[in-house]
């Protein structure tokens, strides 16, 4: 089984920083790594697919990146809506998501 | 707007048994597979089951195998859970999916219903 391993797991930020949150895959994936946000009580929302892709109607300022075994997440500007828990997820073999970070304001 | 929306989620004793249906809309529902995913009170994300449009093959986790089966009835635009021998550690919020697959190759889940929640307890 492919493990998914986010970092860190719970950060704290202000309104307007730039955000960064890593994925690591226990095998190579290639770019088969998707992003989601969770806020409490919600389902989860999908952001970037296919490791780098943005969904329709999510705001540039998420960005994906990466491949194989290391990937990333990055806000820029955060806003006070994007507080919130993010999943990475690997559909290579099967589907496995990461333990989740969660990012709080400061 | 895709719409996808789950029931038959309760409390239940332990070996007991649950099913839970997903009704589909707004969607081809026959030509997309399907997931089941839950989450524990507190807990992270855990993929489930999975289906094809056409309900040819069947996908699911080892903690769940033997145990749950996914179906669909594409008539009737809906997905279903039926889960037998339930145990405590099934407690969760059981959410479906929508799966779409890129122009890569990979897939990921576009969609997602509300959830429902599921207890298993004495």
């Amino acid at each position: 089984d492919i493990q998914m391993t986010q970092s860190p797991s719970s950060l704290s930020a202000s309104v307007g920083d730039r955000v960064t949150i890593t994925c690591r895959a226990s095998q190579s994936i290639s770019s088969y790594l998707n992003w989601y946000q969770q806020t409490p009580g919600k389902a989860p929302k999908l952001l970037i697919y296919a490791a780098s892709s943005l969904q329709s109607g999510v705001p540039s300022r998420f960005s994906g990146s990466g491949s194989g075994t290391d990937f990333t997440l990055t806000i820029s500007n955060l806003q006070p809506e994007d507080f919130a828990t993010y999943y990475c997820q690997q559909s290579y073999s099967s589907w496995t998501f990461g333990q989740g970070t969660k990012v709080e304001m400061k | 707007e895709v719409q996808l929306l789950e029931s038959g989620g309760g409390l239940v004793q332990p070996g007991g048994s649950l099913r839970l249906s997903c009704a589909a809309s707004e969607f081809t529902f026959s030509s997309y597979a399907m997931s089941w995913v839950r989450q524990a009170p507190g807990k992270g994300l855990e993929w489930v089951s999975g289906i094809i449009g056409s309900g040819g093959s069947t996908y699911y986790a080892d903690s769940v195998k033997g145990r749950f089966t996914i179906s669909r009835d594409n008539s009737k635009n809906t997905l279903y859970l039926q889960m037998n021998s339930l145990r405590a550690e099934d407690t969760a919020v059981y959410y479906c999916a929508k799966e779409r697959r890129s122009s890569v190759g990979s897939c990921y889940h576009d969609y997602w219903g509300q959830g429902t929640l599921v207890t298993v307890s004495s």
